[in-house]
């Protein structure tokens, strides 16, 4: 049972450079979600997306783009990287609601950390 | 919008003794959800414990519960026993029962010693 796959794990880019980074889950959850993880900030929401089709804005969207053409795959996309969004990446993924409540348990991939000069 | 405080960026706790890691939050909702995930140095997140705002009693799980004071919108993590294993970040997060988005705290580093 994979769970969260994300990819890849490490990546440096230019600034100016685009890149996507790859989240793929097997647990049929109609939730998957993007953050990011910067020291003393917590985990900020980038973008997430209730189902297939469907994407929304986060907290901190702003150079981050994202589909969802499958219920699996949701990939992020930096269009223009800049040094500011040097940073750790995890995809989280869930049911959105079990029995009609939000379960609230997402589950993890590893991270990416990815690094802009 | 929702906010998650955690006000200890770190603390520390002898092992087999017990620690208290702070979060408060501010919402006006009275349907909501809370967590603590962990997160130890292999990054990978861990769910906890969980509150459901509705529910006056604490939740438990082993030696791990909250001291949940919705009146004063606070939402602590009592570690009973700790172990080495217990070393690591610490989330509190909120989830407002429409909505899908899932707010973290800051983290508090926890330190175990032997």
């Amino acid at each position: 049972n994979a769970g969260v796959t994300q990819t890849p794990k490490f990546q440096v880019l230019k600034t100016g450079q685009s890149m996507t980074l790859q989240c793929a889950q097997d647990m049929n959850h109609e939730y998957m979600s993007w953050y990011r993880q910067d020291p003393g900030m917590g985990l900020r929401l980038i973008h997430y997306s209730v189902g297939a089709g469907i994407t929304d804005q986060g907290e901190v969207p702003n150079g981050y783009n994202v589909s969802r053409s499958t219920t699996e795959d949701f990939p992020l996309r930096l269009l223009s990287a800049a040094p500011s969004q040097t940073s750790v990446y995890f995809c989280a993924s869930s049911y959105s609601r079990l029995a009609g409540v939000p379960t609230g348990e997402l589950f993890f991939g590893e991270g990416s950390r990815l690094t802009v000069l | 919008a929702q906010t998650v405080t955690q006000s200890q960026p770190e603390m520390s706790v002898q092992e087999a003794e017990t620690v208290t890691l702070s979060c408060t939050y501010d919402t006006s909702e009275s349907d909501y959800y809370l967590f603590w995930y962990k997160q130890p140095p292999s990054r990978q997140m861990i769910l906890v414990i969980r509150q459901e705002a509705y529910k006056q009693q604490n939740a438990t799980e082993n030696r791990f519960s909250v001291n949940f004071q919705k009146a004063a919108k606070s939402f602590s993590l009592k570690i009973s026993d700790s172990q080495l294993g217990d070393a690591a970040m610490y989330f509190c997060a909120y989830l407002e029962g429409g909505s899908e988005k899932l707010v973290f705290g800051k983290g508090t580093k926890l330190t175990v010693n032997p």
